[in-house]
């Protein structure tokens, strides 16, 4: 079962475009959403992350909007550069505390083209 | 100065074979995960330790064996390795409770053949 489904898969964007990378969860109970992106041959980094209880978060080029009754969150990168070509993954964490247990999306491959 | 390091970097063996990953963590974190990536980059937890105790225990086979021996290692050792085996392996760490962010080892790609 796929808690959080992410989409889409692939992404090609113009350099200085919009990036947006999209998230829907199942479970309400997960409470803390981070984005975490991937280059080739590294392991994931933190991005950005939200909570439920904001409905946005931006932090320079970066923008988590988050939907809680449509279940659904999305990354934004303004001005996408080349240097922004990685893997995207967003993730979901449950309420618990000592439940640190973080449920991927399936990623999103972000090819920024000059 | 590297934050969470595993080795080795490449793992080639035979079918069978049984081996070791070693990961460990100098953020002071109390908590560490080992995490599997396949070849279409899904990323799933397997395992999960706070102060040397297992906290998260995905369905994975028991062929596969967390230890850690203080709360800055955690090794995994897999035994009798299949070719479904191969992927990408991750270590990560953390604090524990409330947002805190998972940092993330670069990896141990495992190839079985």
């Amino acid at each position: 079962q796929q808690q959080v489904k992410q989409s889409p898969q692939s992404l090609i964007v113009q350099k200085g475009g919009i990036s947006i990378i999209n998230c829907a969860y199942e479970n309400t109970a997960f409470d803390y959403f981070p984005w975490y992106q991937q280059f080739p041959g590294k392991g994931p980094a933190l991005l950005i992350a939200i909570r439920p209880d904001v409905s946005e978060k931006k932090e320079g080029r970066f923008t988590i909007s988050f939907n809680k009754s449509a279940k659904q969150f999305s990354l934004h990168i303004m001005d996408s550069q080349p240097g922004d070509s990685a893997t995207y993954f967003c993730a979901a964490k449950g309420p618990n505390f000592g439940n640190e247990k973080l449920t991927f999306g399936t990623g999103t491959r972000l090819t920024i083209i000059p | 100065d590297t934050a969470v390091s595993q080795t080795p970097k490449y793992l080639v063996t035979q079918m069978g074979n049984d081996k070791s990953i070693k990961c460990e963590q100098n953020l002071g974190h109390d908590t560490m995960y080992w995490y599997k990536q396949d070849s279409k980059k899904f990323l799933k937890i397997m395992f999960s330790y706070n102060n040397k105790e297992l906290i998260i225990n995905e369905t994975v086979p028991n062929r596969f064996s967390p230890k850690s021996p203080d709360k800055a290692h955690l090794n995994l050792h897999i035994n009798s390795l299949e070719l479904g085996d191969s992927a990408v392996y991750f270590c990560a760490s953390s604090r524990r409770g409330g947002d805190q962010p998972q940092h993330f080892g670069d990896g141990t790609r495992l190839s079985i053949l």
